[in-house]
C-alpha cells in the first residue's frame, strides 16, 4: 500500500517561499497524478494543483501563479513551493494520490500532513 | 474563490439516518462527478464516495452518495458514535482552465 509523507520547515518568514517535499513509498510516483491540498487550522480544505509524474501541472487559478509542482522520480518524491508567502498560508498542507475510476478523479491516498506557520 | 455549499453542521442520534447536501453548479456538480471525504479529528482525509455513488473497498455500505442536477448528497444510515466527523464534498469545476473545488464542510454531531 502507498504510503505519502511531507517533510520541510515548519517556519517560513513572510514574503519568503515555502518548500515542502512529499516522499512516497510502497509505490512509485511514475503514472500517477499527484496533488497538494492545504487546510488553515479549523477551516475547510483547498486544493492548490495537480501534477502528473511527467511534470505536467494544473494549478489553483486563485492563487494567481505562486504555485509550483514538481516530480523527482530518481527520488520518488514530490515537491511544492509556494512563494511569496503570507499569513494566510498558514496552513496543514497535505500531498495526495489521485487516481482514476468509474469517471471520477480522486484522491485515493494521503500523507499525515505538515503544519506550516508564516511569521517572521 | 468558487465553492460548493455544503451546511456547515448536522446532527442526529445512534442508529438513525443523516444526509448532508452539496450544492454547486454548471460548471462542476452539473457536468462532473462528485467525490465525499471523511476527516476524523486530527486525521488527514479518506475518500468515502466517488463517482457520485462508488465506494471504496473497506468503507460501509452505511455510507451512500446521490447526485440529481447541481446538487449531490451523502447519506449515512445506522448512524455511529465513530461517524463523528468532518465531511467535504469535491468536484473538478471546468471554469477558468479547469480546477477542484471542495465544500466548506460539514460537522457531524452524533449526539
Amino acid at each position: 500500500q502507498v504510503q505519502l509523507q511531507e517533510s520541510g520547515p515548519g517556519l517560513v518568514k513572510p514574503s519568503e517561499t515555502l518548500s515542502l517535499t512529499c516522499s512516497v513509498s510502497g509505490g512509485s510516483i511514475s503514472r500517477y497524478y499527484w496533488s497538494w491540498i492545504r487546510q488553515p487550522a479549523g477551516k475547510g480544505l483547498e486544493w492548490l494543483g495537480r501534477m502528473y509524474s511527467s511534470g505536467s501541472a494544473n494549478y489553483n487559478p486563485f492563487l494567481k501563479s505562486r504555485v509550483t509542482m514538481s516530480p523527482d522520480t530518481s527520488t520518488n518524491q514530490i515537491s511544492l513551493k509556494v512563494k511569496s508567502v503570507t499569513a494566510a498560508d498558514t496552513a496543514v498542507y497535505y500531498c495526495a494520490r489521485v487516481v482514476y475510476s468509474y469517471g471520477s478523479w480522486y484522491f485515493d491516498s494521503w500523507g499525515q500532513g505538515k503544519f506550516v506557520t508564516v511569521s517572521s | 474563490q468558487s465553492l460548493l455549499t455544503q451546511p456547515p453542521s448536522a446532527s442526529g442520534t445512534p442508529g438513525q439516518r443523516v444526509t448532508i447536501s452539496c450544492s454547486g453548479s454548471s460548471s462542476n456538480i452539473g457536468s462532473n462527478t462528485v467525490n465525499w471525504y471523511q476527516q476524523l479529528p486530527g486525521t488527514a482525509p479518506k475518500v468515502l464516495i466517488y463517482g457520485d455513488n462508488q465506494r471504496p473497498s473497506g468503507v460501509p455500505d452505511r455510507f451512500s452518495g446521490s447526485k440529481s442536477g447541481t446538487s449531490a448528497s451523502l447519506a449515512i444510515s445506522g448512524l455511529q458514535s465513530e461517524d463523528e466527523a468532518d465531511y467535504y464534498c469535491v468536484a473538478w469545476d471546468d471554469s477558468l482552465n479547469g480546477h477542484v473545488v471542495f465544500g466548506g464542510g460539514t460537522k457531524l454531531t452524533v449526539l
